[in-house]
């Protein structure tokens, strides 16, 4: 059984870049979920994904979007990239109405 | 809003110590409770999760945490620690009865150094 895999490692960028974040979800999972962890603070929610819809929205901005592709797998776009931005980017991937996350290791963004 | 409330940022013990790791949550409604680890450079890993049943749940390498619904509490116990449980704890909440119970939220985590 394959997990949670998500690509690039890690990525630097400067200010007002775009980054596309990829992340293929565990066998038999339809939802993916991505959060933002910045530095020493714990992962928050930016979307989630199920059949290829957006399935619920936490507090960020519209540049930040993504996609859902009809094997699973996803993508995380952030556009005019910030400061602020600069975190691991965690994908998750579940079983609807599972409820149990499993999480990739993560994208470490960087920008400069 | 709902909130998840970790009170200690750090939390230093020595091998073969006991340790709690301290977590509360703010809701009154029914809530899934999840305890998450970080260790160095990875991703989060599911250490243990109450959904129902009995309020005491344990892991597979000795963890346990107990739900207490009047304190709103879901604190993390170890009796004896190994230097290898040196890693981020993360303790977080989705609930029942919401469109999207995938959805977890957070603490701030705490850092569990143990030390020889």
């Amino acid at each position: 059984e394959t997990g949670v895999t998500q690509s690039p490692t890690h990525l630097i960028k400067t200010r007002g870049q775009q980054v596309t974040l990829r992340c293929s979800s565990q066998s038999g999972h339809n939802t993916v979920s991505w959060y933002q962890q910045a530095l020493g603070q714990g992962p928050q929610f930016i979307f989630q994904y199920y059949r290829e819809e957006e399935n619920g929205r936490g507090n960020f901005p519209p540049r930040f979007s993504g996609l859902q592709f009809p094997n699973y797998s996803s993508e995380l776009n952030v556009n005019a990239l910030e400061l602020d931005d600069s975190a691991l980017y965690l994908c998750a991937s579940s079983a609807k109405n599972g409820g149990e996350l499993f999480f990739g290791e993560g994208s470490r963004l960087t920008v400069l | 809003a709902q909130s998840v409330t970790q009170l200690d940022s750090q939390v230093p013990v020595f091998e073969e110590a006991p340790v709690e790791l301290r977590c509360n949550y703010s809701s009154s409604v029914s809530v899934y409770l999840f305890w998450y680890v970080q260790y160095p450079n990875q991703g989060l890993q599911l250490l243990l999760k109450y959904l129902s049943g009995s309020t005491l749940v344990e892991s597979i390498n000795g963890f346990e945490a107990e739900f207490n619904k009047s304190q709103t509490s879901f604190h993390l116990r170890k009796p004896s620690v190994h230097i290898s449980d040196t890693a981020e704890y993360f303790c977080a909440v989705s609930y029942q009865g919401s469109y999207n119970t995938d959805k977890l939220i957070f603490g701030t985590g705490t850092r569990l150094q143990v030390f020889p």
